[in-house]
């Protein structure tokens, strides 16, 4: 099956830091997934981007499918975007997603 | 309101005994799913149902059951077959290949 890396697994910031978040997959998707997992355990959606740019507030994400890689950006870091981050794909002629293991960030005051 | 919802929130269970989990949807998702995550761990994909009255093992259905007899609910029962219950359990529904929205979770506990 699909593998899902994501990179790196514990990223500790400061408040008013940037950060990227990478998530690597080894076939061709038709749809990929960014999620915050919030400390109650509840995933939010972030963005459903199987290929291109998308931004939202202070977060962006960019997926090149041809090089099987997505790439989640965090600008200016608050207390509040601690948590886990997830990164899911769902393979061409596939029925499910496929997670990766997570990125855990924890953003300082 | 639109979304999942499951219940409990939290479920406490004697070994030995069957528990059901409660997810229902009303986003009109043809497909369903459940995940069961482990401190510090991924999500791992349970059981899945693509259309009511059908679904599919997903990578740790041991110990587990499921139906789809409507297509807003899609109860789990984790049975006293499931040698390690204790987990967060988390639903989600899609619209086929399309964006997934997960509902709040449920804790079990085994005493």
């Amino acid at each position: 099956g699909i593998q899902v890396e994501q990179s790196p697994p514990d990223l500790i910031l400061q408040e008013g830091a940037n950060s990227t978040l990478r998530c690597n997959f080894s076939d061709s998707v038709n749809n990929l997934q960014w999620f915050h997992q919030n400390p109650w355990g509840q995933l939010i959606n972030l963005f459903y981007i199987p290929s291109g740019t998308k931004q939202n507030g202070r977060l962006s994400a960019t997926t090149v499918a041809t090089e099987r890689y997505s790439l989640l950006y965090i600008s200016s870091s608050q207390t509040t975007d601690s948590g886990v981050y997830f990164c899911a794909v769902w393979v061409t002629s596939g029925s499910r997603l496929t997670f990766g293991e997570g990125t855990q960030l924890t953003v300082n005051p | 309101d639109g979304g999942i919802t499951q219940s409990p929130k939290y479920l406490f269970r004697k070994e030995g005994q069957n528990v059901t989990l409660s997810c229902e949807q009303n986003l009109n998702h043809d497909a369903m799913y459940w995940y069961r995550q482990d401190p510090g761990q991924g999500l791992r994909l349970i059981y899945y149902s693509q259309i009511v009255n059908d679904f599919q093992k997903g990578d740790i259905a041991e110990g587990y059951s499921v139906s789809r007899e409507k297509k807003e609910s899609f109860p789990l029962t984790v049975t006293s077959a499931q040698k390690n219950p204790t987990a967060f359990y988390l639903c989600a529904s899609a619209s086929k290949a399309d964006t997934q929205y997960f509902g709040p979770g449920t804790r079990l506990t085994v005493l």
